[in-house]
This record gives structure tokens, C-alpha cells and sequence, in this order.
């Protein structure tokens, strides 16, 4: 099966800083990357997704990058808000599509 | 739009008890998943319902674990007898796409298991 890895497992940032984390993943046949975002207490939300005919995808503060010949794929967020604090989960599916691989997240603080 | 609910948001049993959770997808979904997270580690697949049929359990742990989407509309999946290790959130999705795509996430059942 798929094998996700996420880093760094915590993130601590001043305000108006950048975060970026990283993840890897086993499956070659994998074109579809998502990242979610879980605030505390509430459900996992899709931020933004990347499909492997691109290599980045930007949404105001936030970026997606791939590189599909390392597989790897990275969440950029820049000028980091308090309101970012979060957990951050990475996933890859299977080759088949409908199962998704997350990776162990990272709980991302943004220092006001 | 009702999102994906889930009940109930907190369980605290006794080992050898049992625990129905329940999850009901937004309305037209035809995929139906279910994801445990033991904390701190990552979301980890269990099951993938497409109306009422099983596409994929590869991810039960063991025969203790029982999920059912009779209908299928909502979805439940029963732990008999729950041991120490079922401890997690367990996460309900649903999506409409048949290729891979956003998953919508309920808040998560979190089961405790003394």
C-alpha cells in the first residue's frame, strides 16, 4: 500500500512568519494530493489539493509544491496568522483512487 | 447543506463493553469512509462504503469491528467486545466523485476505553 510521511510533527512560528511542511509518499501511481487543516475540536477541511499534472498551486497565502520524480509534495503557507494554529494532515490515495494514506500530522503554532 | 454528523461525539466505556457509532454523509454521497486517529498518529483508513456495498474493509482491525450502511444512507460501526487499543477518534468522510477528490470529514467520535 501507500506510505505517507509527514514533517515536522509540531511547527512553531512568530506571526507574519512562513511555514512549510513536508510530506513523501510510496506509490508512484498516486496524481492527486490534498492537505487538510483540523482546528481544535472541529472536523478535518480541505485547504487546497494538488493533481500531479502541475507542480505548484497557489491560493492567496497558501502553496502547494510537487515533485512527483522525488515524490514529495509540500504545504507553503506565508505571512502566518494566529488564525492558521492548527493541526495539518497530508494524504496520498492508493492507486485506486478511494482510499486515502494521511500522514501523522503536524500541529503548527503561530506565536502572536 | 447538512454536513457529515456523527454520534456520539464522546464515548467512555468499559473494556469488554460494546459501542455503536453512527455517522449519517451528506445527502447524495455515495461514498461512505471511515478513518480512525489515535493520537498522535496519522488518519488511518478503515473502510470505504459505495451505497450499501463494502468496496474496501482492508483497514478493519480485526472481527471486533462491524460496520453496516443498510440502505445506504448512514453508516454504523459497532466495536463488541472494545478493548484498551480501540481508544481514538473515528472519523466519518463522504465524498460524491468517483475518482479520487475532497473528502468531507464529520467532527470525529471520540472513544475512550477504560
Amino acid at each position: 500500500g501507500e506510505n505517507v510521511e509527514q514533517h515536522p510533527s509540531t511547527l512553531s512560528v512568530q506571526e507574519g512568519d512562513s511555514a512549510v511542511i513536508k510530506c513523501t509518499y510510496s506509490d508512484s501511481a498516486s496524481n492527486y494530493f490534498p492537505w487538510y487543516k483540523q482546528e481544535l475540536g472541529k472536523r478535518p477541511q480541505l485547504i487546497i489539493d494538488i493533481r500531479s499534472n502541475v507542480g505548484e498551486k497557489k491560493d492567496q497565502r497558501i502553496a502547494v509544491t510537487l515533485n512527483k520524480t522525488a515524490k514529495h509534495f509540500s504545504l507553503h503557507i506565508t505571512e502566518t496568522q494566529p488564525e492558521d494554529s492548527a493541526v495539518y494532515f497530508c494524504a496520498a490515495p492508493l492507486y485506486n483512487f478511494n482510499k486515502f494514506y494521511f500522514g501523522s500530522g503536524t500541529k503548527l503554532n503561530v506565536k502572536p | 447543506e447538512a454536513g457529515v454528523t456523527q454520534f456520539p461525539s464522546h464515548s467512555v466505556i468499559e473494556k469488554g463493553q460494546t459501542v455503536t457509532l453512527r455517522c449519517d454523509p451528506i445527502s447524495g454521497h455515495d461514498n461512505l469512509y471511515w478513518y480512525r486517529r489515535v493520537m498522535g498518529k496519522e488518519i488511518k483508513f478503515l473502510l470505504h462504503f459505495v451505497k450499501e456495498s463494502k468496496q474496501d474493509e482492508s483497514g478493519m482491525p480485526n472481527n471486533r469491528f462491524l460496520a453496516e450502511r443498510t440502505g445506504g444512507t448512514y453508516s454504523t460501526l459497532k466495536v463488541q467486545p472494545a478493548e484498551l487499543e480501540d481508544s481514538g477518534v473515528y472519523f466519518c468522510a463522504s465524498s460524491q466523485v468517483k475518482v479520487a477528490g475532497e473528502l468531507f470529514f464529520g467532527e470525529g467520535s471520540r472513544l475512550t476505553v477504560l
